[in-house]
């Protein structure tokens, strides 16, 4: 069985701030590890992956992650937020080629003037 | 190119009426999920095909969710005499391929339906 936990339900932050998003998972064997984003009334939309190789991973929009393993954690982070960064995001596990993934219970990121 | 597309957006139901929820997903992606997002958490899975075959039904919740792929495209999500706890938004995903390999694991998602019973 796996399990994502994402530490912080709620993030605010002002504009061009950094900012931290925490993911910690649980699982028995080897995963792959996404972020995704959220907008009001949309489908979610990758914002970067991690399946091997380089622990750091840059994604869209300015977002980068870093798994890793000891501390099982892949935190999000970005050195300076916009408005537009205003969502729902989202981490998740797979440990299956086939892709089903579980997810954690998201991170409302509002980022003020 | 078009993306995943779900139908209908929104769709309010009885308790005890039966629904269907129609998901298109990319054109020659060979994946298919559902999952159910409740209100404040995240998407939880319900259910896989890789082209017609249904692969795995683990996530979902009662025998009154049914899932079809008759030909490898589009999908159906079927749930039969609603219950309140029904009430969540459905997501449809696609991937390319089912096989290994670093773009099988890129998961496209629709817009999703919100569904409410009451």
């Amino acid at each position: 069985a796996q399990s994502v936990t994402q530490l912080d339900s709620q993030v605010p932050v002002f504009e061009e701030a950094p900012v931290e998003l925490r993911c910690n998972y649980s699982s028995s064997v080897s995963v792959y590890l996404f972020w995704y984003v959220q907008y009001p009334n949309q489908g979610l939309q990758l914002l970067l992956k991690y399946l091997s190789g380089s622990t750091l991973v840059k994604g869209i929009n300015g977002f980068e992650a870093e798994f890793n393993k000891s501390q099982t954690s892949f935190h999000l982070r970005k050195p300076s937020v916009h408005i537009s960064d205003t969502a729902e995001y989202f981490c998740a596990v797979s440990n299956t080629n086939a892709g089903k993934s579980t997810f954690g219970d998201g991170t409302t990121l509002t980022v003020k003037p | 190119g078009a993306g995943v597309s779900q139908s209908p957006r929104y769709k309010v139901a009885k308790r005890g009426q039966d629904v269907a929820l129609r998901c298109d997903p990319i054109s020659g992606h060979v994946s298919l999920f559902w999952y159910q997002q409740a209100l404040g958490q995240g998407p939880e899975f319900l259910t896989y095909f890789q082209n017609e075959a249904q692969l795995d039904k683990s996530g979902l919740p009662s025998d009154r969710f049914f899932a079809e792929r008759p030909e490898g495209s589009v999908s159906t999500l079927k749930i039969q005499r609603t219950q309140q706890e029904d009430s969540a938004v459905y997501l449809c995903a696609s991937s390319l391929t089912g096989t290994s390999g670093t773009r099988a694991l890129e998961q496209y998602f629709g817009p999703g339906t919100r569904l409410t019973v009451t």
